[in-house]
């Protein structure tokens, strides 16, 4: 089906293990995000990507890392989890050809981190 | 700085009947874009509306439509004739033209009841 995949959609771990969660986009957009979203604060950009192999920092970049080999793939890890990054984390993806395209989003990943 | 501020952190509405939620923002450019998302408990996160800032016209979708009052900075989101579906928080979002990197810049939400 075409969209936008999370998965998985529920991940609970503890503190200090690696946690990567998946983002598979099926229309080819150059652009695709991470964002967390917690009470209070609304949606906050993790990081973001260009294209493959370009990505750049957002407003809470830290304690995370991401990659994009593949147009269609933009794995977040969180390399040694704390549980400030229990969150709703959402991936969401652009079109580059024209200004007007909004962002289309997964379903989300509910993490929690013990 | 560009900000994007929801004044309303929660508001209410009788079914059928008509509300406004309000959004402004804070910008220098001349040239850029405003969302309305919403977001049901189902936390999915679904467009709902967008409108270009060169364009005078209001956007509309249904019963949704916009107030954009470029001026003031100002763009509301008019819900007509209310259903129980659109129960959600609703996120006003802005994103200059300028640059290329499509990221958008949240308010934080205004959380809409539908009261049967």
């Amino acid at each position: 089906d075409a969209g936008i995949t999370q998965s998985p959609r529920y991940k609970i771990t503890e503190t200090g293990r690696q946690v990567t969660l998946m983002c598979h986009q099926t229309w080819s957009h150059s652009y695709m995000f991470w964002y967390r979203q917690d009470l209070g604060h609304g949606l906050r950009l993790i990081y973001y990507s260009a294209a493959a192999d370009i990505t750049d920092k957002g407003e809470v970049p830290d304690g995370y890392v991401v990659s994009r080999s593949k147009t269609e793939n933009f794995p977040l890890t969180l390399e040694s989890a704390t549980r400030s990054q229990t969150s709703v984390y959402f991936c969401a993806s652009s079109d580059g050809t024209r200004g007007n395209q909004p962002q289309h989003f997964g379903d989300g990943t509910r993490l929690s981190i013990l | 700085a560009q900000t994007v501020t929801q004044s309303q952190p929660e508001m209410s509405v009788q079914e059928a009947e008509t509300v406004t939620l309000s959004c402004t923002y804070d910008t220098s450019e001349s040239d850029y874009y405003l969302f309305w998302y919403k977001q049901p408990p189902s936390r999915q996160m679904i467009l709902v509306i967008r409108q270009e800032a060169y364009k005078q016209q209001n956007a509309t979708e249904n019963r949704f439509s916009v107030n954009f009052q470029k001026a003031a900075k100002s763009f509301s989101l008019k819900i007509s004739d209310s259903q129980l579906g659109d129960a959600a928080m609703y996120f006003c979002a802005y994103r200059p033209n300028a640059g290329n990197n499509r990221k958008l810049i949240w308010g934080l939400g205004t959380s809409l009841a539908v009261n049967p």
